[in-house]
């Protein structure tokens, strides 16, 4: 009974790099959040998908950031050109039903940039 | 103003005193509401829920609203060592109910627990 997988733990990037983090929602969950926790700081919406869509990216930069959630497979969020300021703790939620009822979430992962 | 407060602590109590949390929305529109627990590097854990204005109560913890006050709190009774976290207050604008509304919680920056042997 696997809960949200977040792979990896921590990714080191030097600045101009991609990042890509990966989460696998817990089973029978198809929906999946992001969020970003910079140090002191609360937690950030990023974006929300179902399978094969994105439902709310409003919470996500313009630039550089994208997330996929694909038929088959974990969701990826994906961080190209990395900036320093990107360093952060990201985390994936996932639940049962789309309306954040509880959310379950992942162990995160903890991006350096350095 | 931000749209979830929360003092950010550290707050100290005794073990087996009550450890009182704090937390104000400016969303008078805000529907739904969560505490969840983090523990250093770990993630966040939901411990409670409340949609109506009033208490709930859940073993140790206790929730209460107001949404006249804008105003969301947990009390932790016999607190414990193991409580030692920071205490997240989430906010979401949606109906639990209907499913409908906004995707997005809106989280607090967190108050940090410590709970004294």
């Amino acid at each position: 009974n696997a809960g949200v997988m977040q792979n990896p733990r921590h990714l080191v990037r030097r600045r101009g790099q991609e990042a890509r983090l990966r989460c696998s929602p817990m089973k029978g969950h198809s929906h999946v959040y992001w969020y970003r926790q910079l140090p002191e700081e609360g937690l950030k919406f990023m974006v929300y998908l179902q399978k094969e869509n994105i439902i709310d990216e409003s919470g996500m930069p313009k630039e550089r950031f994208s997330a996929e959630f694909p038929k088959e497979g974990p969701s990826i969020l994906r961080i190209q050109q990395v900036v320093r300021g990107d360093s952060a703790a990201y985390f994936c939620a996932s639940s049962p039903r789309g309306n954040n009822e509880k959310l379950f979430f992942g162990s995160g992962t903890q991006l350096s940039v350095l | 103003q931000k749209e979830v407060e929360q003092n950010s602590g550290p707050l100290s109590v005794p073990e087996g005193a009550i450890a009182s949390l704090n937390c104000t929305y400016s969303d008078r529109g805000s529907q739904s509401f969560f505490w969840y627990r983090q523990y250093s590097g770990k993630s966040p854990e939901l411990i409670m829920s409340i949609y109506s204005n009033g208490d709930k109560e859940d073993g140790r913890f206790t929730a209460q609203l107001n949404k006249a006050s804008q105003y969301v709190s947990l009390l932790i009774r016999d607190s414990q060592p193991s409580d030692s976290a920071t205490y997240l207050c989430a906010v979401n604008k949606g109906s639990a109910d209907s499913g409908a509304g906004s995707y997005q919680l809106t989280f607090g920056k967190g108050t940090k627990l410590s709970v004294i042997p």
